[in-house]
């Protein structure tokens, strides 16, 4: 299994909901991170999680919350999100050895935020 | 803080002709340089990497090279086909416990067939 797989791959909530974004690898991949894209826009590094510990937060917004269960899973909680926060969200893992910088993306999870 | 910056924003070429995209980073620990291309509505994939020990490296049309001492790295298309015509993303990467990876603004290739 070489892919990177998110759920669910469109998401529509209010600003008062709680919903999680998945993220699932099984490519022995150590370190797993969230971007975030926005419209022709490069993707953001949002969280990065090394060996399933936290080793990257940039200045994210608390309402978002990253989660890693164990080395395969990723998850982001959201809770009251803005409008703003539209956005495609993209995980993506990297494996380890020499060419543990190469990030394999997954198709990303597209949230709208009324 | 870190910063890439991406030239030109859009390139429209003819079919066959080559095109160049030019990057600058900023964050001198860089040491790893890889490329992406998004299609519409699709997920970012590497096309070709490069790190801080080589100046150039090349794979069939696609070719990187890098200036560390300038701090400039460029993506060279050969003979280019209308299913290159996609976004392109150079990137500047560290190991900080975890890779921080920081990304160009993008630039929108058109291939005319």
């Amino acid at each position: 299994d070489t892919e990177v797989t998110q759920t669910p791959k469109h998401l529509v909530m209010g600003m008062t909901n709680k919903k999680s974004l998945k993220c699932e690898q099984h490519m022995g991949h150590r370190a797993m991170y969230w971007y975030k894209q926005k419209a022709k826009k490069p993707p953001e590094l949002m969280f990065v999680y090394s060996y399933e510990k936290l080793s990257i937060n940039e200045s994210v917004p608390s309402r978002f919350s990253p989660e890693c269960p164990n080395s395969s899973l990723l998850n982001l909680h959201l809770h009251a999100l803005q409008p703003e926060d539209s956005a495609l969200y993209l995980c993506a893992s990297s494996s380890p050895g020499r060419s543990n910088e190469k990030l394999f993306f997954g198709s990303g999870t597209q949230l709208s935020v009324l | 803080g870190e910063n890439v910056e991406q030239h030109p924003s859009t390139l429209s070429v003819q079919e066959g002709d080559s095109a160049v995209i030019k990057c600058t980073y900023s964050d001198s620990a860089s040491n790893y340089f890889p490329w992406y291309k998004q299609e519409l509505g699709k997920r970012p994939q590497l096309i070709i990497d490069i790190r801080s020990n080589v100046g150039e490296k090349k794979d069939q049309r696609i070719a990187v090279t890098l200036n560390k001492t300038a701090k400039h790295f460029s993506l060279h298309i050969t003979e280019t086909q209308p299913e290159d015509s996609a976004v392109y993303f150079c990137a500047a990467s560290r190991n900080t416990g975890g890779f921080k990876t920081i990304f160009g603004a993008g630039t929108r290739l058109f291939v005319k067939a």
